[in-house]
């Protein structure tokens, strides 16, 4: 059984750039959310998706986007990148209802 | 506003004696608390959860406590071993469905020494 699954590992990009991250559920699973996790930090809630639309969305601005796919699979769009914006982000993946929430292994974006 | 609090931020034991993290929840609300195990370059592992109808919940070497109370819900290992060393997280949440949002603390970097 596969679990959560995220591409790609490390992205670099420039200041102004736009990035996709991608995610695919552990199996089974309907409900992908994504954190941000700076160096040292917790991870922090971006937005949450169910039944392809954003249910819950955390302290992120506007430049922080998502879409959800048929098949439960999520990607993640920040536009115009910050510095700030160098993190590792996560997915993770859920039952609708369900309290646990598994994680992937994250994909490490340093912006320049 | 939400806040989970964590204690100590590092931790080092000597292989074989317990360890204990403690965390503090401001959100009375809150009744899922799970616990992240993360090692270097990898995303959080699920280790153990418990919900806020529970007291304790023990797993082989790991266990939690909570006190609804206070606030307060502590992660217990037993017997380290070196490769339980790693970042601990703990997190707070209002259950399953559209509550789902995990919060979680600064994290408990655990050395456990051979």
């Amino acid at each position: 059984d596969a679990g959560v699954t995220q591409s790609p590992t490390h992205l670099i990009k420039t200041r102004g750039q736009q990035v996709t991250l991608r995610c695919s559920p552990k199996s089974g699973h309907d409900t992908v959310s994504w954190y941000q996790q700076a160096l040292g930090q917790g991870p922090q809630f971006i937005f949450q998706y169910y039944e392809e639309e954003e249910r819950q969305r955390g302290n992120f601005p506007d430049r922080f986007s998502g879409h959800q796919f048929p098949n439960y699979s999520s990607e993640l769009n920040v536009n115009a990148l910050l510095l700030g914006d160098s993190a590792l982000y996560l997915c993770a993946s859920s039952l609708d209802r369900g309290y646990e929430q598994y994680f992937g292994p994250g994909t490490r974006l340093t912006v320049t | 506003g939400e806040n989970v609090e964590q204690h100590p931020s590092t931790l080092s034991v000597q292989e074989g004696d317990s360890a204990v993290i403690k965390c503090t929840y401001s959100d009375s609300a809150s009744n899922y608390f799970p616990w992240y195990k993360q090692e270097l370059g990898k995303g959080p592992q699920l280790i153990i959860d418990i919900r806020s109808n529970v007291g304790e919940k023990k797993d082989q070497r790991i266990a939690v406590t909570l006190n609804k109370t206070a606030k307060h819900f502590s992660l217990h290992i037993t017997e380290t071993q070196p490769e339980d060393s790693a970042v601990y997280f703990c997190a707070a949440s209002w259950g399953g469905g559209a509550t789902n949002k995990l919060i979680f603390g600064t994290g408990t970097l655990l050395a456990v020494q051979p």
